[in-house]
Order: C-alpha cells, then structure tokens, then sequence
C-alpha cells in the first residue's frame, strides 16, 4: 500500500463541528505536510511538521505527529462551507533519502450548512 | 508576489500526437517538481530538479515522458505519442529547496484529456 494513507477515505459533517483525518506512512520521514485540494486542481499547502515536533496549531487547524505509531492527524475545528475539500497528507524523506515528497490517497470532507 | 504558474489550463488531444505542458515557478525558487494526478486519486511523483543537479526522473512512466528545466526557471513535460492512460491533470510544484526542508507551492494544474 501507499506511503500517506489517510483516513476516512471521504468525510461528512454539519457545519460548526470539528473534523479529524488521519494519515499513516511506513518508512522514517524527517517531515510530514498536510495540503488542501479544490476541485481537482493546484494543492494549497497547510502545515508542516518536522519529525521532533508532536503537535503544531495554525489557525483552526491542529496537526500532531506521532512518529513511534508512523501516525500522523489533522483536526479543524469549527469548520465551514468552504472548508469542503480534498486533503492530503504527503511524508518528505530524511537527508539522503531521496528528495521528493509522497503522498497519499486524500480524505475528502464535506462541510455541509 | 506570482505563485505558480502552468499552461495550458486544458489541453484536448487525440491518441498518437505529443504534447507539451509548461511550468512557470515561483521566482528565487531551486526546486521544481512535476506529479500527475488521476481522478479521485493522489499525486503521482514524476520528476524532480534542484539547480544544476542532475534531475530525478525516477517517476517517470515511461520514456515517451520527458521533461527540461531551462536556466533553472521554467520547465516544460513533453509526452511523446499520447495514450489515452496519459489523461490526468499534470501538477508542477516549485520549493526554496529539497522536500525534506521546505513546503511545496503548486501550480493550478493542467487537465490532458487525450481522445
């Protein structure tokens, strides 16, 4: 299977409720990266966090890491409309491990009003 | 300042001819990097370039796919001999530098629909 699974494949919650995707890899990365997709085109990066990090906040968006499970979770809080998107998690190799990052299959989430 | 930039937006060919899909990366940025990505699915690594280095062409499908950066800006995918299995949306992606440091910046895509 895939380096970067996320998990649930497809996601639907009412607007105002916190969503939760999460990502596992299998090889030892030395950063994992959540980007946004709408409809279909140009991926829009969200967050970084580097391999010695656990957890990392920017906005309503809450990432943690968990390198021992190979695990990683992305939760929006209080989510819109316009939060309704594809995410993907992509997993970027240690030095020396080659230079491109991997990712997964996307969760899609429906923010519904 | 300019993000990335790909053309065409959408390209419609048929079966047998080549094609050539161009990307603009952001400015001061080494890296570039090309996926494709199929419906409903993830990206699929193509090809990498950082500065003068020797580019990683490791996920290329095939060799009628094939790919130049000049002067370290712009780069251009070519595919020889389409097939329809080439359909996708092609994503160029530019960085400060290699993935295991920097976030990457994508462009909006180019949709190949080959007929």
């Amino acid at each position: 299977s895939q380096q970067g699974e996320e998990d649930p494949q497809a996601l639907s919650i009412q607007e105002g409720e916190n969503a939760t995707m999460n990502c596992s890899y299998k090889t030892s990365i030395n950063n994992l990266q959540w980007y946004r997709q709408n409809s279909g085109r140009g991926l829009v990066h969200l967050i970084l966090i580097r391999s010695n990090e656990r957890e990392k906040h920017s906005g309503r968006l809450r990432v943690t890491l968990d390198t021992s499970k190979k695990s990683s979770s992305l939760l929006i809080t209080a989510s819109r409309a316009a939060d309704t998107a594809s995410y993907f998690c992509a997993t970027a190799p240690q030095r020396g491990g080659g230079n491109k990052l991997t990712f997964g299959t996307g969760t899609q989430l429906k923010v519904e009003l | 300042g300019a993000g990335v930039s790909q053309s065409p937006s959408n390209k419609v060919t048929e079966k047998g001819k080549d094609v050539e899909l161009r990307c603009d990366p952001i400015s001061g940025h080494t890296a570039l990097y090309w996926y494709r990505q199929s419906l409903g699915q993830g990206l699929e690594f193509l090809i990498y370039f950082q500065g003068n280095s020797a580019p990683d062409k490791s996920g290329l499908p095939s060799d009628r796919f094939s790919a130049e950066r000049t002067g370290g800006s712009v780069s251009t995918l070519t595919i020889q001999r389409t097939q329809q299995e080439d359909s996708a949306v092609y994503l160029c992606a530019s960085s400060l530098g290699p993935s295991f440091t920097y976030e990457q910046y994508f462009g909006p895509g180019t949709r190949l629909t080959v007929t």
